[in-house]
């Protein structure tokens, strides 16, 4: 686990503001996700991407954008049009790479993202 | 698009007990089922999964069941200790048309299991 991180571990936002929060990963994985988790919810997905420079919307891309420039890195951006950001933030990485897994999916420690 | 539902939301057992956590998909299409551990404030981890040609995995005192027929499949923890206390995620995996694609996961909405002394 120690292969996917994320920072920073806590982010507080003003109202209208666009922030970013980072993944990287050192497991050579193909594919990297960014989840949304709020409290008492399962996760929810919000952008995938299987490959460098091509990503897709998952269940609630609406607010968000990514951008995947390096395979190590994917990179969340949660704008100011998402009504509702706060939120556990979670990036997660799957696809062969030196864990020589194919589906299982590794998570990344989190972001908490509150909006003042 | 998948559609995952699970239960109980919660779950309370005295240690050394057994707990059942049971979820269903709705998509025939979805081809793996992993069980996600959580714990406050921290990452989910992997404990099990099961692939949709396989009937039946386990691991020492985890073990998970699933039945393709009536899309559904049960976490099972036999021997339960406090340190099982936490959140407990079902999902399920649907792989996109063609090409390399890693699919997507669609989680349930999580047990909270506590296990008391």
């Amino acid at each position: 686990d120690g292969g996917i991180t994320q920072s920073p571990k806590y982010l507080f936002r003003k109202e209208g503001q666009n922030v970013t929060l980072s993944c990287e990963q050192n497991l050579n994985h193909d594919a990297m996700y960014w989840y949304r988790q709020d409290p008492g919810q399962g996760l929810r997905l919000i952008y995938y991407s299987q490959i460098v420079n091509d990503f897709q919307k998952g269940d609630i891309a609406e607010g968000y954008s990514v951008s995947r420039e390096k395979k190590e890195s994917f990179p969340l951006t949660v704008t100011s049009a998402q009504k509702n950001p706060t939120a556990f933030y979670l990036c997660a990485s799957s696809g062969g790479g030196i864990t020589k897994t194919y589906n299982e999916q590794f998570f990344g420690p989190g972001t908490r993202l509150t909006v003042l | 698009g998948e559609n995952v539902e699970q239960h109980p939301s919660t779950l309370s057992v005295q240690e050394g007990d057994s707990a059942v956590i049971k979820c269903t998909y709705s998509d025939s299409a979805s081809n793996y089922f992993p069980w996600y551990k959580q714990e406050l404030g921290k990452r989910p981890q992997l404990i099990i999964d099961i692939r949709s040609n396989v009937g039946e995995k386990k691991d020492q005192r985890i073990a998970v069941t699933l039945n393709k027929t009536a899309k559904h499949f049960s976490l099972h923890i036999t021997e339960t200790q406090p340190e099982d206390s936490a959140v407990y995620f079902c999902a399920a995996l649907t792989n996109n048309a063609g090409g390399t694609s890693y699919g997507k996961l669609t989680f349930g909405q999580g047990t909270i299991l506590t296990v008391h002394p």
